[in-house]
C-alpha cells in the first residue's frame, strides 16, 4: 500500500535561513514517481517537482534543492535562502504503477513559515 | 480558460440539502482528478478520468458522492444528502495525459463546503 508521512507539521524560520522539508515514502512497486507540490495561502497547489524511482540524481532548481534516497525511502527538499515568500503548505506525494500512476497519494503537509 | 476553474468557491448549505460542485479543467486536458481537503484526513483522492469515463471510484467516500464528466471537459461532483463530515475543500485537478500521475497536475483554487 502507498504511504507518504511528512512528520513535520509546521516549521518556523526567520528569512535566508535555510530548511528541509522532509518526506518519507512506502511503496512495494517498483516503479514509482515522488512529487511536492506548494499550497500557497490561496489554495491552489502549484507542481515543484517529479521525479520517478530509477532516478536517483539529486535536483537543485534556483534555491530549491531534493535529495531522493531509496535506501532511506525518503524525498526531501531543500529550500536555500528562504524567503517570505516561501510560506506555503508543501505536500509530498506519490502514485506507483499498481494503480496505474493514476491515484496520487499525500502526506499530510509541512506547514512553512518564513518571517522577515 | 488559463487554469481550472471550479466554481462554486464557497458553498454553504444545510444537513440533508444536495450540493453539486463544477470543475471546468484546462483545455485539452483529458485527465481529470477530484480530491478532498479536510482538517482531519489532510488530501484524500475522490475519483479519476479519463476522458468521460472514470476507471477508479474507488475513493468516493459513500454512494452520496457521484460524479460525471461530460464531452470530455467539464465535471460535476454531486453529493446527496450532505453531512457535517462532508464539510472540506473539494479539489479539482486536470493533466494532459492518461497517465496523469506521471504528469504533473494542475489544480483549481477548490470549492469550501460548508455543512450546517
Amino acid at each position: 500500500a502507498q504511504k507518504v508521512t511528512q512528520a513535520q507539521t509546521e516549521i518556523s524560520v526567520v528569512e535566508k535561513e535555510d530548511v528541509t522539508l522532509d518526506c518519507v515514502y512506502e511503496t512495494r512497486d517498483t516503479t514509482y514517481y515522488l512529487f511536492w507540490y506548494k499550497q500557497p495561502p490561496s489554495g491552489e497547489l502549484v507542481f515543484l517537482i517529479r521525479r520517478n524511482s530509477f532516478d536517483e540524481q539529486n535536483e537543485i532548481s534556483g534555491r530549491y534543492s531534493w535529495n531522493f534516497q531509496k535506501s532511506t525511502s525518503s524525498f526531501n527538499f531543500t529550500i536555500t535562502a528562504s524567503q517570505v515568500v516561501d510560506s506555503a503548505v508543501y505536500f509530498c506525494a506519490l502514485s506507483e504503477a499498481g494503480t496505474g500512476f493514476q491515484k496520487l497519494v499525500f502526506g499530510t503537509g509541512t506547514r512553512l513559515l518564513v518571517s522577515p | 480558460g488559463a487554469g481550472v476553474s471550479q466554481s462554486p468557491s464557497n458553498k454553504v448549505t444545510e444537513k440533508g440539502k444536495d450540493v453539486e460542485l463544477r470543475c471546468d479543467p484546462i483545455s485539452g486536458h483529458t485527465a481529470l482528478y477530484w480530491y478532498r481537503q479536510s482538517l482531519g484526513q489532510g488530501l484524500e483522492f475522490l475519483i479519476y478520468f479519463q476522458g468521460n469515463s472514470a476507471p477508479d471510484k474507488s475513493g468516493l467516500p459513500s454512494d452520496r458522492f457521484s460524479a460525471e464528466r461530460t464531452g470530455g471537459s467539464v465535471s460535476t461532483l454531486t453529493i446527496q444528502r450532505t453531512q457535517q463530515e462532508d464539510s472540506a475543500v473539494y479539489l479539482c485537478a486536470s493533466s494532459l495525459d492518461i497517465w496523469g500521475g506521471t504528469e504533473k497536475l494542475f489544480f483549481g483554487s477548490g470549492t469550501q463546503l460548508s455543512v450546517l
